[in-house]
C-alpha cells in the first residue's frame, strides 16, 4: 500500500488486558511516530523512531506502555494492564527525515482502543 | 505539554468566505507546519514554514510566521464546504525532531 497502515482500526478491550497496536509505515521511511489522541484534544506524542531505536520515547505516560521497531519497518504499540484512561485514538506517522528539524509527517488512519 | 496553541477554537463561515487561524508557540522552532483533520480520520500534512522564512503559499492556503511574536497564522481564501475540518500547528524545536502539535481549530464551512 501507498500509505500508512495501522491495525486494528478498532479494539474494545476490558480494564486490565493487554493490547497490541500496530503500524506499517511507507516504504523506505526511516522515521516514525506514536501520537495518543483524545476527543476534540490534539496528537499527543508518545515516542519517536530513527530505525530501529527510540530517538525520543518522553511521551510514553507510564511503565504499562511501549512501543518496538525491532526490524526499523514495523513498529508495534503495546499498552499493559489497560485502563480506562487508555481509551483515545492512536495514530501512528512516518516520515523520510532524518537528523534535525521533522519534515512532513503522513499519517495513518489510527487506531481506536476503548477500554471498558 | 502543547507548544502550539490555535486561536479561535473554533469557527464557522459562509462558502466563499476567508477563514484566518492563528498558531502561538513558546520556545525557538526549526519549523512549523500545519495539518487538516477530517473527523474520524487521520491528518493530512497541508504545509511546512521554516524558521527562516515569513511566508509561504499553496493553492488556496496561505501562512505567515513571526518568530519574533512567537506566532503563525493559516488563511484559507473563498473556503469551501469539503474545507469543514479541524486544523492544527505542529511546531518542531530548533534542537529536536518531533512534532508537537496544538489543541486545533474547528473550522465548520457553511453551503
Amino acid at each position: 500500500g501507498a500509505g500508512v497502515s495501522q491495525t486494528p482500526s478498532n479494539k474494545v478491550t476490558e480494564k486490565g488486558k493487554y493490547v497490541e497496536l500496530r503500524c506499517d509505515p511507507i516504504s523506505g521511511h526511516t522515521a516514525l511516530y506514536w501520537y495518543r489522541q483524545s476527543l476534540g484534544q490534539g496528537p499527543e506524542f508518545l515516542i519517536y523512531f530513527q530505525g530501529t531505536g527510540a530517538a525520543d520515547d518522553s511521551g510514553l505516560p507510564n511503565d504499562r506502555f511501549f512501543a518496538v521497531r525491532p526490524e526499523g519497518s514495523v513498529s508495534t504499540l503495546k499498552i499493559q494492564r489497560t485502563e480506562r484512561g487508555d481509551s483515545a485514538v492512536y495514530l501512528c506517522a512516518s516520515s523520510l527525515a532524518g537528523g534535525q528539524g521533522a519534515g512532513e509527517l503522513f499519517f495513518g488512519e489510527g487506531s481506536r482502543l476503548t477500554v471498558l | 505539554s502543547q507548544q502550539g496553541e490555535e486561536d479561535p477554537q473554533a469557527l464557522s463561515i459562509q462558502e466563499g468566505e476567508n477563514a484566518t487561524m492563528n498558531c502561538s508557540y513558546k520556545t525557538s522552532i526549526n519549523n512549523l507546519q500545519w495539518y487538516r483533520q477530517n473527523s474520524g480520520r487521520g491528518l493530512v500534512h497541508l504545509i511546512l514554514i521554516r524558521s527562516n522564512e515569513r511566508e509561504k503559499h499553496s493553492g488556496r492556503l496561505r501562512v505567515t510566521l513571526d518568530t519574533s511574536k512567537k506566532s503563525s497564522s493559516l488563511l484559507i481564501t473563498a473556503s469551501r464546504a469539503a474545507d469543514t475540518a479541524s486544523y492544527f500547528c505542529a511546531t518542531v524545536k530548533a534542537a529536536g525532531n518531533k512534532l508537537t502539535f496544538g489543541g486545533g481549530t474547528r473550522v465548520l464551512v457553511k453551503p
